[in-house]
This record gives structure tokens, sequence and C-alpha cells, in this order.
């Protein structure tokens, strides 16, 4: 069956450093897929997504490049802020498939100072 | 944007009692929720897709008799947790599907 991995929080940053959380997937077929944000107390929220290979999802600051021979959609930033702190899951939905989401367990992020 | 609710945030009930838990599209109409559950230090699990108007589509090796869901209206999807015991205790997270999926806050059950 389909499955997400992505790295093993929790990761500790400076601020304006760079981030990376690797997400790499197993899927039949050509998924979508997405990266979720929840802020401490909240629900999660789409913080971006892409459809098909090489495209890349953007929003505030953040990246992913959909990247089929390596089936990884890592996500990245150039400089973080302490806002961003929460933790991320890395999803996908099968193509043609239920719009049930597959989640990564989510990476932590804690942004220091 | 748009906004799902889930009532109550947290429950502890005692083993062999039913704990009801709502899910609610606060701005928006969604014909399709999805409830999911979440161990400490684990993935979301999908158990189950609800359809307003027709019964829920549940994912492999979870019991549609333990977990009754249902989904009467446009905003409103339950879920039930019959005779709950504390192998149930668990975070439940609903969402519901606009033109993305919009996830609530999630409900924590303690089953003691």
């Amino acid at each position: 069956g389909d499955s997400v991995t992505q790295m093993e929080g929790p990761v500790t940053l400076s601020e304006e450093a760079f981030l990376t959380i690797n997400c790499t997937y197993t899927a039949t077929g050509y998924p979508s897929l997405f990266w979720y944000v929840q802020y401490p107390g909240e629900g999660l929220q789409l913080l971006l997504k892409a459809t098909k290979a090489d495209d890349k999802g953007s929003n505030k600051g953040f990246e992913a490049t959909y990247r089929k021979e390596t089936t990884s959609f890592h996500l990245e930033k150039g400089s973080v802020q302490v806002s961003d702190s929460a933790v991320y899951f890395c999803a996908l939905r099968e193509a043609g498939g239920a719009d049930g989401l597959t989640f990564g367990k989510g990476t932590h992020l804690i942004i220091q100072p | 944007g748009a906004v799902v609710s889930q009532h109550p945030s947290w429950v502890i009930c005692k083993s062999g009692t039913s704990v009801k838990i709502e899910c609610r599209s606060l701005d928006f109409q969604a014909t399709t929720m999805f409830w999911y559950r979440q161990f400490p230090k684990q993935s979301l699990m999908l158990m189950a897709t609800s359809n307003e108007g027709s019964k829920a589509t549940y994912e492999q090796g979870v019991e549609k008799d333990k977990f009754l869901i249902n989904h009467a209206s446009l905003t409103l999807s339950t879920l039930t947790v019959t005779s709950a015991h504390p192998e149930d205790s668990s975070f439940y997270i609903c969402s519901a599907r606009d033109r993305a999926q919009y996830f609530g806050p999630g409900t924590r059950l303690l089953v003691l």
C-alpha cells in the first residue's frame, strides 16, 4: 500500500537558518503530494501541494518539488522564523482513488531566536 | 479560509461507554468528510470516508460496528466510538472537503 516516510524530529534550528525536511513516498501511479502544517493548538493547514512530476509547490517562503525519479517531496525554506515552529506533515493522495490522505508521522520543527 | 470545528476537544470516559464526536464545516458545505486517528508520534491514519446521505466507507481493519459514522447533513458528521475500551484512547481528527481538505483541531479521547 501507499506510504510516506519523513525525517524524525524534533528538528531544532536557529532563526534565519536554512530548512530541509525530507519526505519520500511509495505509491502506485502518480499521486498528488502535500505538505500540511499544524501550529500548536490548531488543526492541520495545507501549506503547499504538487499534483504532477516536476511541479513545485510554494507558499509562505516554503517550497517543495515533486521528484518522481527519487519519489521525494522535500520541504525547504531559505530562512526560517520563530513563527515557523510547528509540526509538518507530508502526505499523498492516490491518483484516481478516494480522497483520503496517507500521512507521514510528522516532523516537529523548533526555531530558536 | 474554510473552518472545520470538532466537539468536544477532549473527553474522558469509562470503559464500556459510548462517545460521540462531532465534526462541523462552519462556512461551507461538505459532501465528503474524513475521519482520521493519530497515535502518539505516529501518522494520521485514515479510518473512514463519510459521504452525506449514504453509508461511510471504512478502511481495511477499521471496525464499522465499533466506529459508527453518520453524515446526516452537509455540515455535520459524527463519529461514535461504541463500547469504548482503553485501546480506543487516541486523537481523532476529522476533515471536510471543499476545494481542498480542511482539518478540524482534533478530539483527544481517553478511556479509563
